[in-house]
C-alpha cells in the first residue's frame, strides 16, 4: 500500500520569511495530493491540492509543487503570517478504491 | 448539514467497555473515511466505504473495530472491550464521489479516552 513520509517533523521561521515542507510517496499510481492545516484541538482543512497532470498549483501565498518521477511534492508558504501555524498534513491516493494516506504531519511555528 | 458532524465529541470510558461513534457525513456524499488519529500524530487509515460498501478494512488495529455505513450514509464505528491504546482522536471524513481527487471533508473528531 501506499506509504507517505513528511519533513520536516517541526518548522519554526520567522514572520515574513518562507516555509516549505516536503513529502514523499511510494505508489506511483498515485495521481492526488492534498495538504491538510489543523489547528489544535480543530478538524483537518484542506488549503491546496494537486492531481498528478499538473506540475505547480499557486493559491496567493500558498504553492504546491509535484514531481512525479521523483515520487515528491511539496508545499510553500510564502510571507507567513503568525496565523500560519499550525500542524501540516500531506496526503496522497492512488483510486476511488483507495484510502486517502498522510504523512505523520509538519508543526509550523511563526514567530512574529 | 452544513459539515461533517461527529458524535458524542468527548467519550471517557472505562477499560473493557464498549463504544460507539456516530458519523454523519455531508448529505449526498459517496465516500467516508474513518482515521484515527494519536496525539501529535497524522490521522491513520481505519477503514472507507462506498454508500454502503465497506471497500477496506485494512487498517482497523484488531477484532475490536467494527464499522458499518448500512443505508450509505450515517456510519458507526464500534470498538469492543476499550484498552488504553485505544484512546485517540477518531476522525471521520466525507467526499462527494467515490473518484480519487475529490476533496475529503473532515468532522471535528470524536475524542476518546479509555481509563
Amino acid at each position: 500500500g501506499e506509504n507517505v513520509e513528511q519533513h520536516p517533523s517541526t518548522l519554526s521561521v520567522q514572520e515574513g520569511d518562507s516555509a516549505v515542507i516536503k513529502c514523499t510517496y511510494s505508489d506511483s499510481a498515485s495521481n492526488y495530493f492534498p495538504w491538510y492545516k489543523q489547528e489544535l484541538g480543530k478538524r483537518p482543512q484542506l488549503i491546496i491540492d494537486i492531481r498528478s497532470n499538473v506540475g505547480e498549483k499557486k493559491d496567493q501565498r500558498i504553492a504546491v509543487t509535484l514531481n512525479k518521477t521523483a515520487k515528491h511534492f511539496s508545499l510553500h508558504i510564502t510571507e507567513t503570517q503568525p496565523e500560519d501555524s499550525a500542524v501540516y498534513f500531506c496526503a496522497a491516493r492512488a483510486s476511488g478504491n483507495t484510502p486517502l494516506v498522510f504523512g505523520k504531519g509538519t508543526r509550523l511555528s511563526v514567530i512574529a | 448539514g452544513a459539515g461533517v458532524s461527529q458524535s458524542p465529541r468527548y467519550k471517557v470510558a472505562k477499560r473493557g467497555q464498549d463504544v460507539a461513534l456516530r458519523c454523519d457525513p455531508i448529505s449526498g456524499h459517496v465516500s467516508l473515511f474513518w482515521y484515527q488519529q494519536a496525539l501529535g500524530q497524522g490521522p491513520e487509515f481505519l477503514t472507507y466505504f462506498q454508500n454502503e460498501a465497506q471497500l477496506d478494512k485494512s487498517g482497523l488495529p484488531s477484532d475490536r473495530f467494527f464499522a458499518e455505513r448500512p443505508e450509505g450514509s450515517v456510519s458507526t464505528l464500534k470498538i469492543q472491550r476499550t484498552q488504553q491504546e485505544d484512546s485517540a482522536v477518531y476522525l471521520c471524513a466525507s467526499s462527494v464521489s467515490g473518484g480519487a481527487n475529490t476533496e475529503a471533508f473532515f468532522g471535528q473528531g470524536t475524542r476518546l479516552t479509555v481509563v
